[in-house]
């Protein structure tokens, strides 16, 4: 497709769920990032890749969450074992090396 | 990273020009100053970037002076349909992990 797609747009999780957040890149384009935004907030970076190299993960609120891109293009964002305080928007974006990002619509989560 | 300030919000009307500043004191030499405007439900979305001097497109047009010390978003003619948070971000030509910060909630009225 023409942008990052993401996929589901929303997603309800009962706490303790694990849950898996795909994102669809642009095509071609090398870096990838995953972002979450709470509600009123700016997007608060999470994980980033280029290609299937994950260079920084700094953003990542703890271990339960997961983030891969193994064939250097689709990427899932995985969230086990969810929580209240993990609901949130999940977006993705994706660039060329050094351009402009571009996001995706994201994933809302709520979980209850 | 460089942090930047901009107005929590701002209110204007259907046809006036909408300037909207960022303060970013801490900007470095090989940093971009990126804008991105974002509709509830929806992701960012691009608006223009510039490094210095003046930038226009379709949309909007970008002016960083000289010390590069803030910027300043205009939006001409605004609509109804202008209505969003606008995020101010800085960050080098490579890779930038965009670091947003409140943004600015502009809201236009009739």
């Amino acid at each position: 497709g023409a942008g990052v797609s993401q996929s589901p747009r929303y997603k309800v999780a009962k706490r303790g769920q694990d849950v898996a957040l795909r994102c669809d890149p642009i095509s071609g384009h090398v870096s990838l990032f995953w972002y979450q935004q709470a509600l009123g907030q700016g997007p608060e970076f999470l994980t980033y890749f280029q290609n299937e190299a994950q260079l920084d993960k700094s953003g990542l609120p703890s271990d339960r969450f997961f983030a891969e891109r193994p064939e250097g293009s689709v990427s899932t964002l995985k969230i086990q074992r969810t929580q209240q305080e993990d609901s949130a928007v999940y977006l993705c974006a994706s660039s060329l090396v050094g351009g402009v990002a571009f996001f995706g619509q994201g994933t809302r989560l709520t979980v209850v | 990273l460089a942090k930047t300030t901009q107005p929590i919000s701002m209110d204007s009307y259907e046809g006036q020009e909408v300037n909207i500043t960022c303060s970013h004191n801490n900007i470095a030499t090989n940093d971009y100053i990126t804008w991105y405007q974002q509709f509830p439900s929806q992701g960012p979305r691009f608006i223009i970037q510039g490094y210095k001097t003046k930038v226009t497109n379709e949309v909007a047009s970008l002016f960083i002076p000289a010390d590069r010390k803030s910027s300043t978003l205009s939006l001409p003619r605004v609509s109804l349909s202008d209505t969003a948070v606008y995020y101010c971000l800085v960050g080098g030509s490579g890779y930038s992990t965009l670091t947003f910060g409140k943004g600015t909630m502009l809201l236009v009225s009739p």
